[in-house]
């Protein structure tokens, strides 16, 4: 195991288009996060999943956001009808569990909404 | 307030030189502090936890102050390498939850 997956690393949108991000999490880790980050700013909470299930979404997550992680292990970060201010690094970490709470983090998917 | 400040800098220090970073934390009862480095357009990574002792690694230094709320990172003999931004990130609930970042502090260290 290599360490946290994304995909893609980037993703260029037209504003009103549908995008949809994966992460793949070091596979012994039962903990999910995802963060966005804009330039000049710290990582901001999204959400988090403990297995399949969503335990925390943040104020941040409009309703054009929804996670998921339907078997535990990979998840996906889906944005509706992108706007500009969506343009952000979206990144996944994944981590032990309840009490650990060292953060791996994934290299990250940039998006762009034009 | 913000949850966790910190100071954007950049700071710019020739090799060699000592430097530090303070961050301030809102919540009184955040139970975890870290540092986190992250490389210009890289992920975070962790740099080390920060103990109510104090600890140290290397050439870091890691302390809080819990009666004042601020943790601080000190870097002895900087290197270029340790050119980066510093994120100070506390774990308010400690059950790791979720980590609040600082909006980060940049360290360029020049010849």
């Amino acid at each position: 195991d290599t360490g946290v997956s994304q995909d893609p690393r980037h993703k260029i949108t037209k504003r009103g288009q549908n995008v949809t991000f994966r992460c793949d999490p070091i596979s012994e880790h039962n903990r999910l996060y995802w963060y966005r980050q804009t330039l000049g700013q710290g990582p901001e909470f999204l959400t988090y999943f403990q297995n399949e299930a969503q335990l925390e979404k943040s104020r941040l997550l409009s309703d054009r956001f929804s996670a998921e992680r339907p078997k535990g292990s990979f998840s996906t970060l889906e944005i509706q009808r992108t706007e500009q201010g969506d343009s952000a690094m979206y990144l996944c970490a994944s981590s032990l569990g309840p009490g650990a709470n060292v953060l791996t983090f994934g290299a990250g998917s940039r998006l762009t909404v034009l | 307030r913000k949850e966790v400040e910190q100071d954007p800098g950049p700071f710019n220090v020739p090799e060699g030189a000592t430097v530090a970073f303070n961050c301030t934390y809102s919540n009184s009862a955040s139970q975890s502090f870290f540092w986190y480095r992250q490389d210009c357009r890289k992920e975070p990574k962790l740099l080390m936890s920060v103990y109510s002792s104090g600890n140290e690694d290397g050439r870091f230094t890691a302390q809080l102050n819990r009666a004042s709320q601020y943790i601080s990172l000190l870097i002895r003999d900087s290197k270029l390498s340790d050119s980066a931004t510093y994120l100070c990130v506390v774990n308010p609930t400690g059950t790791a939850s979720k980590l609040t970042f600082g909006t980060g502090t940049r360290l360029q260290v020049t010849l």
